[in-house]
C-alpha cells in the first residue's frame, strides 16, 4: 500500500508570515492529494486538493504544489492568521483504490 | 456544513461489549468510508461502502464490520471491544468513490 510521511509535526509562525508543510508518498501511482484542516474537537475539513495531472493549485491564501518525480507535495499558507491555527493532514489515494492514506499531521500555531 | 452527520457524539463502553455507530452521508453521495483516528494521529482507513457493498478494507480485524443502507447511510459495528478501540471514529462520504470526500463530526468512543 501507500505510505505518506508528513513534516514538520509542529510549526509555529508569526502572524502574517508564511507556513509550509511537506508530505512525501511512496507509490508513484497515487493520483489524488487532498489537504485537511482539523480544529480541536472538530471534523477534518477539506481545504484544498490536487490531482496528479496538475503541478500547482491556488485558492486565496492557500496553495498546493506537487512534484511527481520526487513524489512529494506541499501546502503553502501565506499571510497566516490566528484562525489558521489547527492540525493539518495531507493524504494520498491510488487511482483504483478506495482508501485515503493520511500523514501524521502538522500542528500549526500562528502567533498574533 | 458539509451535510455528513454521525451519531452518537460520544459513547462510553466496557471492554468486551459491542457498539454500533451511525453515519448519514451528504445528499447525493453514494459512498461512505469509515476511519479510526487515535489521539494525535491521522485517520486510519477501516473500510468503504459503495452502493451497499463493501468496497475495500484497511488493516482492521473482522470484529469491525459495517453496513450501508439503500439511502446510503451506514453503520459501523465493533464487537468484543478492546481498550485500544478508544478513538474518534469518522465517516466520510463521496460520490462514486471519486476524489473529494467530506467528513462527519465523528463519534468519540471510550472503552473502559
Amino acid at each position: 500500500g501507500e505510505n505518506v510521511e508528513q513534516h514538520p509535526s509542529t510549526l509555529s509562525v508569526q502572524e502574517g508570515d508564511s507556513a509550509v508543510i511537506k508530505c512525501t508518498y511512496s507509490d508513484s501511482a497515487s493520483n489524488y492529494f487532498p489537504w485537511y484542516k482539523q480544529e480541536l474537537g472538530k471534523r477534518p475539513q477539506l481545504i484544498i486538493d490536487i490531482r496528479s495531472n496538475v503541478g500547482e493549485k491556488k485558492d486565496l491564501r492557500i496553495a498546493v504544489t506537487l512534484n511527481k518525480t520526487a513524489k512529494h507535495f506541499s501546502l503553502h499558507i501565506t499571510e497566516t492568521q490566528p484562525e489558521d491555527s489547527a492540525v493539518y493532514f495531507c493524504a494520498a489515494r491510488l487511482p483504483d483504490g478506495n482508501q485515503f492514506y493520511f500523514g501524521t499531521g502538522t500542528s500549526l500555531t500562528v502567533i498574533p | 456544513e458539509t451535510g455528513v452527520t454521525q451519531s452518537p457524539t460520544h459513547l462510553i463502553k466496557t471492554r468486551g461489549q459491542q457498539v454500533t455507530l451511525r453515519c448519514s452521508s451528504q445528499s447525493g453521495h453514494n459512498t461512505v468510508s469509515w476511519y479510526q483516528q487515535a489521539l494525535g494521529q491521522g485517520p486510519q482507513f477501516i473500510f468503504q461502502y459503495y452502493r451497499e457493498e463493501e468496497n475495500g478494507r484497511g488493516n482492521f480485524p473482522p470484529r469491525f464490520s459495517g453496513l450501508q443502507f439503500p439511502n446510503y447511510s451506514s453503520e459501523l459495528n465493533v464487537n468484543a471491544l478492546e481498550l485500544d478501540d478508544s478513538a474518534l471514529y469518522l465517516c466520510a462520504s463521496s460520490m462514486d468513490r471519486v476524489y473529494e470526500q467530506y467528513f462527519g463530526p465523528g463519534t468519540r468512543l471510550t472503552v473502559t
